[in-house]
């Protein structure tokens, strides 16, 4: 069956500090990807979404980035971490066409202090 | 494009029904509805393909209005275990973008 791991499940970062979040996929090959951001009692803004190693969309400009590296790996990055960047960071995958739903990961709690 | 989702909340007694409405300003491949608790991830509860189809989950089933970019989710004979946010979320064609609304906030009370 397919598996979708996140981690850290928490973190606490100084302004201007790096990040990386990573996020795999098991089970399943060339999964579509996708980073979400939600802040506190919000909805789910999509971040970044790939489908396929290298191929990664951005949907909001931001000191955000990300990178699939291999076909299960997706990985959220920034240089230096803004307070604004607070916020539970979900990583989730789909099939193609996406007809089984998407599966969230547990996420990432990323307080910028 | 974000899909516009209403009412924001509703608050129900346990049996009581609701109806929570998702709408998209361009057309549409297709729309997901997810249920997210308290701290937790959204989990999945349905995709519609269709125009018209319909498709159920326990007692929460949903419809898709292809041609007026619409989908609602009915929430019948209210349960405890259905408080949380939902979520609904569109596709366009042609794309793998998934797109979600605010969010309805449910509570069900005994």
């Amino acid at each position: 069956s397919q598996t979708i791991h996140q981690w850290p499940a928490t973190l606490v970062q100084p302004v201007g500090s790096p990040l990386s979040l990573e996020c795999t996929v098991e089970g399943t090959s060339n999964p579509n990807l996708y980073w979400y951001r939600q802040a506190a009692g919000r909805g789910l803004q999509l971040l970044f979404y790939s489908v396929g190693i290298g191929q990664i969309s951005s949907e909001v400009p931001q000191n955000l980035s990300a990178s699939r590296p291999q076909d299960r790996q997706f990985i959220l990055s920034s240089k230096k971490l803004l307070l604004s960047d607070s916020g539970f960071y979900l990583c989730a995958w789909g099939s193609l066409g996406g007809h089984h739903g998407y599966t969230f990961g547990s996420g990432t709690r990323l307080t910028v202090v | 494009q974000q899909p516009v989702q209403s009412p924001q909340a509703v608050i129900l007694r346990e049996g009581e029904d609701a109806v929570i409405n998702c709408s998209s300003s361009k057309a549409l491949y297709s729309v997901h509805w997810y249920r997210q608790k308290h701290g937790e991830a959204p989990v999945f509860l349905m995709i519609l393909l269709k125009g018209g189809e319909q498709k159920g989950h326990e007692k929460i089933s949903a419809s898709f209005n292809e041609k007026k970019q619409q989908s609602s989710l009915y929430l019948t004979a209210s349960q405890l275990s259905y408080s949380g946010t939902y979520f609904c979320g569109t596709v366009p064609p042609n794309d793998y973008k998934l797109s979600f609304g605010a969010g309805t906030t449910v509570t069900v009370r005994a």
